[in-house]
């Protein structure tokens, strides 16, 4: 049972466009929602995250939306750049007893044409 | 400041062998996380460390197993291996489990990638 969905898969975008990626969770108990960024040869790192408290969370060009009631959380990068190109991960965990256990998507490869 | 680091970075094994991973946290974290990530997916959480005992499991067999040190590094052991065991094992280091939001945080390295023949 997959409990963080995410899409799309992959997704192309013009040097300073807008990159949307989306997830859906099924398990209401999850209560920190980061998203990470992957370079190839290289473990995934921290970009920004949220707790469900609130629905918005900026930082630089990196928004995170949230929408409890509806179990969903995006990522927008704003004004991309050909550096922006990677593999990003939503992920969601829950209690802080539970911190380090977390749920991943499967990812999305993200590709900014310059 | 030295993040996480691991070793080996490449290592290849042929079916039924056993294998050792090793991670070193990041200085000031005293947990340490286990994931698998196969090509094309996220990373699968295996176990956690704290005070050198396993805390918590995902859905992975026995063949699987860990070890914490007094210095906070970890092992894991992955034994009679299997073709499907291929993958990027990532260590990820955070601060300890109930001990506030930093221990949400986690820091990877930059994973062991083991080849499974």
């Amino acid at each position: 049972q997959q409990q963080v969905k995410q899409s799309p898969q992959s997704l192309i975008v013009q040097k300073g466009g807008i990159s949307i990626i989306n997830c859906a969770y099924e398990n209401t108990a999850f209560d920190y929602f980061p998203w990470y960024q992957q370079f190839p040869g290289k473990g995934p790192a921290l970009l920004i995250a949220i707790r469900p408290d609130v629905s918005e969370k900026k930082e630089g060009r990196f928004t995170i939306s949230f929408n409890k009631s509806a179990k969903q959380f995006s990522l927008h990068i704003m004004d991309s750049q050909p550096g922006d190109s990677a593999t990003y991960f939503c992920a969601a965990s829950y209690g802080n007893t539970n911190a380090g256990k977390s749920t991943f998507g499967d990812g999305t490869t993200l590709t900014v044409k310059p | 400041d030295a993040g996480v680091t691991q070793s080996p970075t490449h290592l290849i094994k042929t079916r039924g062998q056993q294998v050792t991973l090793r991670c070193s946290p990041k200085s000031g974290h005293d947990t340490v996380s286990w994931y698998q990530q196969a090509l094309g997916q996220g990373p699968q959480f295996i176990f956690q460390y704290y005070e050198e005992e396993e805390r918590q499991r995902g859905n992975f067999p026995d063949r699987f197993s860990g070890h914490q040190y007094p210095n906070y590094s970890s092992e894991l052991n992955v034994n009679a291996l299997l073709l499907g065991d291929s993958a990027l094992y990532l260590c990820a280091s955070s601060l300890a489990p109930g001990g506030g939001s930093g221990a949400n945080v986690l820091t990877f390295g930059a994973g062991s990638r083991l080849t499974v023949l």
